[in-house]
């Protein structure tokens, strides 16, 4: 079992749509967690922090399920640049370690 | 510009020549990282580093890949005798210690002819 799993989509919404990606991971010691976001051709870039008791930050809200060992993000109101790679990432032993991403195309 | 720089940005080079790369972090951070990414992967993990110490190699690491920190700041990973299957985006990234994330630089993409 690969220690990061995610959906590789294209997960294809129109403007103004929710969408949610889960991400699923092995290591129940894990105990930070984050989402990245990737651009096309670029490096990935932190989105936000994924707590305990979940955390919101604008749009995007996250989850953290360490009983069923699963994180997710939520996307209201999707905008057009909200198109990209979502990377879920988990603390390793002494590194992170990163799914092969969601893809999202926000269309208008 | 205070952030993680890599350089070069683009690399291509024959089968079997050596290239080096190089990643200044943010100068406060005392862990660096090397990821390689192909494409429709995420990151993988390749090594790291607290301050001047290299702690972890990974086993996608061969024989032919070494990364060094001399003085705790910039580091170089170095590709010997280098293969197709070494084409990819290198991305270094820094941060301030274990459970810190991670901020990368733009990367160095290698292809290799």
């Amino acid at each position: 079992r690969k220690e990061v799993e995610q959906d590789p989509g294209p997960f294809n919404v129109p403007e103004g749509a929710t969408v949610a990606f889960n991400c699923t991971y092995s290591n129940s010691a894990s105990q930070s967690f984050f989402w990245y976001r990737q651009d096309c051709r670029k490096e990935p870039k932190l989105l936000m922090s994924v707590y305990s008791s979940g955390n919101e930050d604008g749009r995007f809200t996250a989850q953290l399920n360490r009983a069923s060992q699963y994180i997710s993000l939520l996307i209201r109101d999707s905008k057009l640049s909200d198109s990209a790679t979502y990377l879920c990432v988990l603390e390793g032993t002494d590194k992170l370690i990163f799914g092969t991403g969601t893809r999202l195309q926000v269309f208008p | 510009d205070t952030g993680v720089s890599q350089d070069p940005r683009h690399k291509i080079t024959k089968r079997g020549q050596n290239v080096t790369f190089r990643c200044d972090p943010i100068s406060e951070h005392n862990r660096l990282y090397w990821y390689r990414q192909t494409l429709g992967q995420g990151p993988e993990f390749l090594t790291y580093f607290q301050n001047e110490a290299q702690l972890e190699k990974s086993r996608l690491l061969s024989d032919r890949f070494s990364a060094e920190r001399p003085k705790g700041s910039f580091s170089t990973l170095e590709i010997q005798r280098t293969e197709q299957g070494d084409s990819a985006m290198y991305l270094c990234a820094s941060s301030l210690g274990r459970d810190s994330p991670l901020h990368f630089g733009n990367g160095t993409r290698l292809t290799v002819t």
